[in-house]
């Protein structure tokens, strides 16, 4: 079974400042998607940035890249200049391709604080 | 188009009552997802159905819990005689047919709370 390990249970930054969230993953499969999710005080669930495994290019959307590094099974996401609506919960995830398997393992969640 | 829809978004149930959530997804969608967060916790994947069929039910606890998607109306996720460790967010999630489509869109979640 896969799982994902998140090992910030919480991060702080300046407003403004760069931060990177850390992620790693284990699965015995060649292709998948990761996801980084975004929980604000409201608890909607919202997608930041995904990753197709087959893709050796790195993700990015706008302030929020990440760097996939497959042999290491890593999946880290960084939020460059930072912003006080960036304060939220961030779940890394994993997706298997395999019909019927397409659920979503989540990591443990890093709780971001921004500082202004 | 309108988003994932669950309701209720709070739910208050005494020990041993029963607790029924509703989940309508997007339209269009025929693929649901049930997840459970306790609270300080991540997103446990519970059940995965498509319409009349459950397709993976590896995360539901085996007594209590049940879950169905009719060919009309919403998915229920229905929990039997509810205890305190029952007290969680429950969250669905939908995603198209196609196979290729990778995104699993999120409803705002039910809070359910057993006293």
């Amino acid at each position: 079974a896969q799982t994902v390990t998140q090992s910030q249970p919480e991060m702080s930054v300046q407003e403004a400042e760069t931060v990177t969230l850390s992620c790693t993953y284990d699965t015995s499969e060649s292709d998948y998607y990761l996801f980084w999710y975004k929980q604000p005080p409201s608890r909607q669930m919202i997608l930041v940035i995904r990753q197709e495994a087959y893709k050796q290019q790195n993700a990015t959307e706008n302030r929020f890249s990440v760097n996939f590094q497959k042999a290491a099974k890593s999946f880290s996401l960084k939020i460059s200049d930072s912003q006080l609506g960036d304060a939220a919960m961030y779940f890394c995830a994993y997706r298997s391709l395999i019909q019927g398997a397409q659920k979503l393992v989540f990591g443990q969640g890093t709780r971001l604080t921004i500082n202004p | 188009n309108a988003g994932v829809m669950q309701n209720p978004r709070h739910l208050v149930r005494r020990r041993g009552q029963e607790a029924r959530l509703r989940c309508s997804p997007m339209k269009g969608h025929s693929h649901v997802y049930w997840y459970r967060q306790l609270p300080e916790e991540g997103l446990k994947f519970m059940v995965y159905l498509q319409k009349e069929n459950i397709i993976d039910e590896s995360g539901m606890p085996k007594e209590r819990f049940s879950a169905e998607f009719p060919k009309e109306g919403p998915s229920i996720l229905r929990i039997q005689q509810v205890v305190r460790g029952d007290s969680a967010a429950y969250f669905c999630a939908s995603s198209p047919t196609r196979m290729s489509s990778y995104e699993q869109y999120f409803g705002p979640g039910t809070r359910l709370t057993v006293t």
